[in-house]
């Protein structure tokens, strides 16, 4: 098993463009999870995602969305980029069934916006 | 709301040498805490999480409801230790969404 996938790696952006960030959990987890990660900080979360439906939303605005298909794949999608959203993202699948709620991570997307 | 503090952004120590990671959280109700770790050029990675209690590479931490801490420690720090160290916080009404500190940077000098 490869663990969890993103793409792409790194890519750059200008103010105002839109993004799309992909994720392929690890093979029989069911829930995906986003988190942002500036520079200095710890991850925080964007959204969670649970049988194709969204469970959870952290602080963010309506600029940011996402949606799980039904191989439990996951895009991340950013409107009207600005610059702070610079930030690494990153993916992280679990089962989330009674407990194994263990998050593994993916190695992350990159995204610089100029 | 919830909030994890994780007080020393850099940490170093000679090997050999005890290392404590210091951790505090808020929050009313009764957390899921979690330490994660970051290697160089790797990813993400649990280390260990308070209910399962057991020593992961050497390091435990133990839960403190009274003082709101999940300090993490190990007796002789190694010099494979030095990585990015994540305390993290999951509610257990809300399963999936884990709440991060800012980390602390382990350097464990020869």
């Amino acid at each position: 098993d490869t663990g969890v996938t993103q793409s792409p790696t790194h890519l750059i952006k200008t103010r105002g463009q839109q993004v799309t960030l992909r994720c392929s959990p690890i093979s029989g987890h069911k829930s995906v999870s986003w988190y942002q990660q500036v520079l200095g900080q710890g991850p925080q979360f964007i959204f969670q995602y649970y049988e194709k439906e969204e469970r959870g939303r952290g602080n963010f605005p309506d600029r940011f969305s996402a949606r799980q298909f039904p191989n439990y794949s996951s895009e991340l999608n950013v409107n009207a980029l600005l610059l702070g959203d610079s930030a690494l993202y990153l993916c992280a699948s679990s089962w989330t069934n009674q407990g194994s709620y263990e998050q593994y991570f993916g190695p992350g997307t990159r995204l610089t916006v100029t | 709301a919830q909030r994890v503090t994780q007080p020393e952004k850099l940490l170093s120590v000679f090997k050999g040498a005890p290392v404590e990671l210091k951790c505090n959280y808020s929050y009313s109700g009764s957390p899921e805490l979690f330490w994660y770790v970051q290697y160089s050029r790797q990813r993400l990675q649990l280390l260990l999480r308070h209910i399962s209690r057991e020593s992961i590479k050497g390091f435990t931490a133990d839960l403190n409801k009274g003082e709101t801490s999940f300090h993490l420690k190990k007796p002789f720090a190694q010099e494979e230790d030095s990585a990015m160290y994540y305390c993290a916080l999951m509610k257990g009404s809300t399963l999936g969404r884990l709440y991060f500190g800012r980390g602390t940077q382990l350097t464990v000098w020869p």
